[in-house]
């Protein structure tokens, strides 16, 4: 299994201004995932952010909005961009360790972000 | 496109009442399909999953089984718990995850 913490744990920002998000893993693993829950909505795979390599991104989602980083094993960023409210959310991070189990995923306990 | 549909909620139980939430599913190929579940302040956890048709996944009471003629994997308790009150997931592949259902269980 692994254990994840996010940071942080939720924020009030203004239109326009922008948040970084991190995400920290207790060990280290390939595949790390970025996710956004609306409220009354599931999960919405925003990108896999993969270490040593660019983030990849799902349709609706773009680097200009959503830059991510992976500097390394254990830890990625996920910065929301000039933000509005439509960007009101919860962002989760989230791991796929190699193995049998490759496609479970571990969850943070998620960043809940409100916009003004 | 792949897509899971989830029984919505909110849904409330007294506790030892039977629970039944619902999952269907559009994919292409043979999917392994998941149920998580979120308790109130914590991250999303799996809570079991399964793999191939007729396949029963199990876990802390709970059963799922896939059903690949009805393309379902309906998330069943015998008798839930106060302490079973979370919301839950059901989830196709790794990335496709349905809206979610509330349980709340009354003493």
């Amino acid at each position: 299994s692994a254990v994840i913490s996010q940071k942080p744990s939720r924020d009030i920002c203004q239109r326009g201004t922008s948040l970084t998000i991190q995400c920290q893993v207790d060990s280290q693993v390939t595949m790390m995932f970025w996710y956004r829950q609306q409220p009354g909505q599931s999960l919405t795979l925003i990108a896999t952010a993969n270490q040593g390599s660019e983030a990849t991104y799902e349709s609706g989602f773009v680097i200009d909005k959503f830059p991510i980083s992976r500097p390394n094993l254990t830890f990625s960023t996920l910065t929301v961009s000039n933000m509005s409210p439509e960007d009101s959310s919860i962002y989760l991070c989230s791991v796929a360790l190699a193995g049998p189990a490759y496609n479970e995923q571990f969850f943070g306990p998620g960043t809940r972000l409100t916009v003004l | 496109g792949d897509s899971v549909t989830q029984m919505e909620g909110p849904v409330t139980l007294s506790e030892e009442a039977f629970l039944t939430i619902n999952c269907t599913y559009t994919a292409t190929g043979y999917p392994s399909l998941f149920w998580y579940v979120q308790y109130p302040g914590e991250g999303l956890q799996l809570l079991l999953k399964a793999t191939k048709a007729d396949d029963k996944g199990s876990n802390k009471g709970f059963e799922a089984t896939y059903r690949k003629e009805t393309t379902s994997f309906h998330l069943e308790k015998g008798s839930v718990q106060v302490s079973d009150s979370a919301v839950y997931f059901c989830a196709l592949y790794q990335f496709y995850f349905g809206t979610g259902t509330s349980l709340t269980v009354i003493p």
